[in-house]
């Protein structure tokens, strides 16, 4: 079956790196991505991970390994804007489906 | 680009009345959108596929007559609920597959439907 799990809450502090990490299991393999909503809004794409490793991207990275069925989205220098709900999803083999975590909510603190 | 509209907004109805929430892509053609329902501090739990001349298929559990899909064209979709109750009232967001090779979803802005 399919399984993804987050961490429900993360609390951090203004300026502070933060890990988000997420754990999967799925029947095939076809990227992870990570997405970002504030509450009330729909979410937003922050990256997709197709291969092992770290990608950068600002402020954001997202790391991945297949073999572990892990990846982590990496959040620097923390904003109060950053304080939002994380997303880790996997798209179902060729249905185009996604399936979601539960999400991280992530509240910074001054 | 890949920008995804919804409307309405909001929605405030009363109970047995029946809403319709329109899902568009604007500057791309999709040939699938989903509709997804969000509870208040909960992931979003897909609710169906709709397929542009097809009939939608349902996740398991949502229940088809309830919850009506058309997508009449490749950038429309509607999701219409019936005889809405208060359980129903959530947070709505449909999504459509932009046609580029890594299946990513962009998100309309999604319905706040409250039922009283």
């Amino acid at each position: 079956g399919q399984n993804i799990d987050q961490p429900t809450e993360m609390t951090a502090t203004e300026g502070a790196i933060v890990q988000i990490n997420c754990t999967y299991q799925t029947s095939g393999f076809n990227g992870l991505f990570w997405y970002q909503q504030h509450a009330g809004e729909a979410p937003t794409f922050l990256s997709y991970n197709v291969l092992d490793g770290l990608e950068e991207k600002g402020r954001f990275s997202s790391f991945l390994s297949r073999s572990k069925g892990y990846s982590y989205l990496l959040l620097k220098e923390l904003q109060m804007k950053d304080s939002a709900s994380y997303l880790c999803a996997a798209p179902l083999s060729n249905t185009g489906k996604l399936i979601f975590g539960q999400g991280t909510t992530l509240q910074v603190k001054p | 680009g890949a920008v995804v509209s919804q409307h309405p907004s909001r929605v405030i109805c009363k109970s047995g009345t029946s809403v319709k929430i329109e899902c568009r892509s604007l500057d791309f053609q999709a040939t699938t959108m989903f509709w997804y329902r969000q509870f208040p501090k909960q992931s979003l739990m897909l609710m169906a596929t709709s397929n542009e001349g097809s009939k939608a298929t349902y996740e398991q559990g949502v229940e088809k007559d309830k919850f009506l899909i058309n997508h009449a064209s490749l950038t429309l979709s509607t999701l219409t609920v019936t005889s809405a109750h208060p359980e129903d009232s959530s947070f709505y967001i449909c999504s459509a597959v932009g046609g580029g090779g890594n299946n990513e979803q962009f998100f309309g802005p999604g319905t706040r439907l409250t039922v009283l």
